[in-house]
């Protein structure tokens, strides 16, 4: 069974532009989570959805926003970009929308450069 | 509020000796607690996951940790280290006992293992 996949895994954008970033689940998952991971502040949640629907959101500004689409595939976008969203972007899948139920897989990340 | 405590940023053994990665948490919440390892390039992978069955949980690679409420502590040893070991390690607690796909992270801890 195919694993997360994630696209693109680099990119290199500069300040003020936006960005849109993809992952695919394990087939058969419906929740995917977004984490943000930097050397300063570590791993962060930054949303989950599961069945088209976000159920939670962290902390960040309105500049970050997501979406699911009916086969599960999410996308996640940054607007007007700022020299700190320079980080590696994970997103998970799981089959069930409870951590105590079901294991949650990650996926290799894409590694966003902003300049 | 939930939170992890992982009291080393870097632990470093020799080959063949035990390994002790040391975690609190706080929870308000029967806490649903995991250990993820990150080797470089490569995403995390879940090592195992405390949902209150058993305090004692045995995970993958020979990895172990034990549950103790009364230290609020959720440490993983491993018996024997082995040079694939060398990883960044972190605990985990998911929000609400686990009733949401939400993890909140440590900062981690990285494991170096000496021929």
């Amino acid at each position: 069974k195919a694993g997360v996949t994630q696209t693109p895994r680099y990119l290199i954008k500069t300040r003020g532009q936006q960005v849109t970033l993809s992952c695919s689940p394990i087939s058969g998952h419906r929740s995917v989570s977004w984490y943000q991971q930097t050397p300063g502040q570590g791993l962060q949640f930054l949303f989950e959805y599961f069945s088209e629907t976000q159920r939670n959101k962290g902390n960040f500004p309105g500049r970050f926003s997501g979406r699911q689409f009916s086969n599960s595939r999410s996308e996640m976008n940054v607007s007007t970009l700022e020299l700190g969203d320079s980080a590696l972007y994970l997103c998970a899948s799981s089959l069930a929308r409870q951590a105590i139920q079901e294991t949650q897989y990650f996926g290799p990340g894409t590694r966003l450069l902003v300049l | 509020a939930q939170s992890v405590t992982q009291l080393d940023s870097h632990v470093s053994v020799s080959e063949g000796t035990p390994v002790l990665l040391r975690c609190n948490y706080s929870s308000s919440y029967s806490p649903s607690l995991f250990w993820y390892v990150q080797h470089p390039n490569k995403g995390l992978q879940l090592l195992l996951k405390y949902t209150s069955a058993a305090t004692l949980v045995k995970g993958i690679n020979g990895f172990e940790a034990e549950f103790k409420k009364s230290e609020t502590s959720f440490h993983l040893t491993k018996p024997s280290a082995h040079m694939s070991d060398a990883a960044e390690y972190f605990c985990v607690v998911s929000p609400y006992g686990g009733a949401t796909n939400k993890l909140i992270f440590g900062t981690g801890t990285l494991l170096a293992v000496q021929p």
